[in-house]
């Protein structure tokens, strides 16, 4: 079965800084995607970057890259030069990429204050 | 307008009331998914679909029904709400790979 942990349940970062949001995962699937999505307090689910477990590089996307490390079965997200409209729930997600075993599941997410 | 919608937004419902909630997505992805949202339990899969008239169980699929005739709409009911019930819902679609995609949610409460 798949799991997702994310082991830090609020970080705190100053504005214009780098802020690394960890995510380890369990899988015993050939292929599978890790997701990273931000939920602000309006509550909507925003997707914010995909990486393919075949990947040879780390997905980026604009100020937000995912550090993956397949050896180590983790998916951290890096967000650069922090912004205050970045304060917001911070969830990983994994998928396998099997037919037949397309479950996305989530980790409990992490709380990102960013201080002006 | 392209992307995925979910009605209502907001319910509120009676214990043994019979709802649905609606999601619909004009992307044609062939992957849908039900979640709630809770306080301390992150999102927990209800039930999710392939394609459509295929359904497959989540994690969290007690008390839901759910069916898929088109490949565009995939609504969730809740057969006899109880106030455990009480949730925000997001539906969500994908292709195999990359998305999914989330609607806005649905906060219903059961009382």
């Amino acid at each position: 079965a798949q799991k997702i942990t994310q082991t830090q349940p609020g970080m705190f970062v100053q504005e214009k800084e780098a802020v690394t949001l960890d995510c380890t995962y369990d899988t015993s699937d050939p292929s599978y995607g890790l997701f990273w999505y931000k939920q602000p307090s309006s509550g909507e689910m925003i997707f914010l970057i995909y990486q393919g477990s075949y990947d040879q590089q780390n997905a980026t996307e604009g100020r937000y890259s995912l550090n993956f490390q397949k050896a180590r079965k983790s998916a951290n997200l890096v967000i650069s030069a922090s912004q205050l409209g970045d304060s917001a729930m911070y969830f990983c997600a994994m998928r396998p990429e099997v037919r037949g075993s397309e479950k996305l599941v989530f980790g409990k997410g992490t709380k990102l204050t960013v201080n002006p | 307008d392209a992307g995925i919608t979910q009605s209502p937004r907001y319910k509120i419902t009676e214990t043994g009331r019979q709802v649905t909630l609606m999601c619909h997505q004009t992307w044609s992805h062939s992957y849908m998914f039900w979640y709630r949202q809770d306080l301390g339990h992150g999102l927990r899969l209800i039930y999710y679909s392939a394609a459509a008239d295929i359904t497959d169980k989540g994690e969290v699929p007690d008390g839901y029904v759910v069916s898929r005739s088109k490949t565009e709409n995939f609504p969730l009911t809740l057969e006899s709400a109880t106030r455990s019930q009480t949730s925000v819902y997001f539906c969500a679609s994908s292709a195999l790979a990359g998305g999914p995609f989330f609607g806005p949610g649905t906060r219903l409460t059961v009382l």
